[in-house]
């Protein structure tokens, strides 16, 4: 089955680390997306990559940091940074062009300890 | 400056009727409208789509109503179920172009 494989669920991190989040799809898509979740607040847009080795900022980059080396992941890394780090956050995917619609994985839940 | 503003926050419906949940848009380059749902601990998913060159669009259930003119769009569930007791984002982008811009969420709860 193609799909959006977000891991771990649940992290937990402690006061100054950094922490890798993973996305893999195998849904042969170009675009790819991290967004942020918190309660009344929508989902904000973080990193996005429309092409493997480029990704741009969205509206709430800084405390984080993207890769895309490959087509299938894209791995968002939250780092120390980041003063308010405990979220869901959500990775998506789509295709490039005219009309499309993203795939979201199933979240993960990043808590501050 | 929030691009897509969507109304209520929340919304209660008894089972049967008919669910309504708003959104405006301040960027008049946005041509693609979709709606999510979102389950609890699940990402959202697609439920319907629609581009300014049509008014309205239906689905089953699900109907997008838009109005250009006013910068508006909404989602109406007609016989809302308590299977439908979600989050449902509205969101825009300019097709092909920018990443979605999505709403704050609504979150519905059908009630027997």
């Amino acid at each position: 089955d193609g799909g959006i494989t977000q891991s771990p669920k649940y992290l937990f991190r402690k006061e100054g680390q950094n922490v890798t989040l993973s996305c893999e799809q195998n849904l042969n898509h170009d675009a790819m997306y991290w967004y942020r979740q918190d309660p009344g607040q929508g989902l904000r847009l973080i990193y996005y990559s429309q092409i493997v080795n480029d990704f741009q900022k969205g509206d709430i980059a800084e405390g984080y940091s993207v890769s895309r080396e490959k087509k299938e992941s894209f791995p968002l890394t939250v780092t120390s940074a980041q003063k308010n780090p405990t979220a869901f956050y959500l990775c998506a995917s789509s295709r490039r062009g005219e009309d499309y619609g993203y795939t979201f994985g199933s979240g993960t839940r990043l808590t501050v300890v | 400056q929030q691009q897509v503003k969507q109304s209520p926050q929340s919304l209660i419906v008894q089972k049967g009727g008919i669910s309504i949940i708003n959104c405006a848009y301040e960027n008049t380059a946005f041509d693609y409208f979709p709606w999510y749902q979102q389950f609890p601990g699940k990402g959202p998913a697609l439920l319907i789509a629609i581009r300014p060159d049509v008014s309205e669009k239906k689905e089953g259930r699900f109907t997008i109503s838009f109005n250009k003119s006013a910068k508006q769009f909404s989602l109406h569930i007609m016989d809302s179920q308590p299977g439908d007791s979600a989050t449902y984002f509205c969101a825009a982008s300019i097709s092909g172009n920018t990443p979605l811009v999505f709403g704050k969420g609504t979150r519905l709860s059908v009630i027997a």
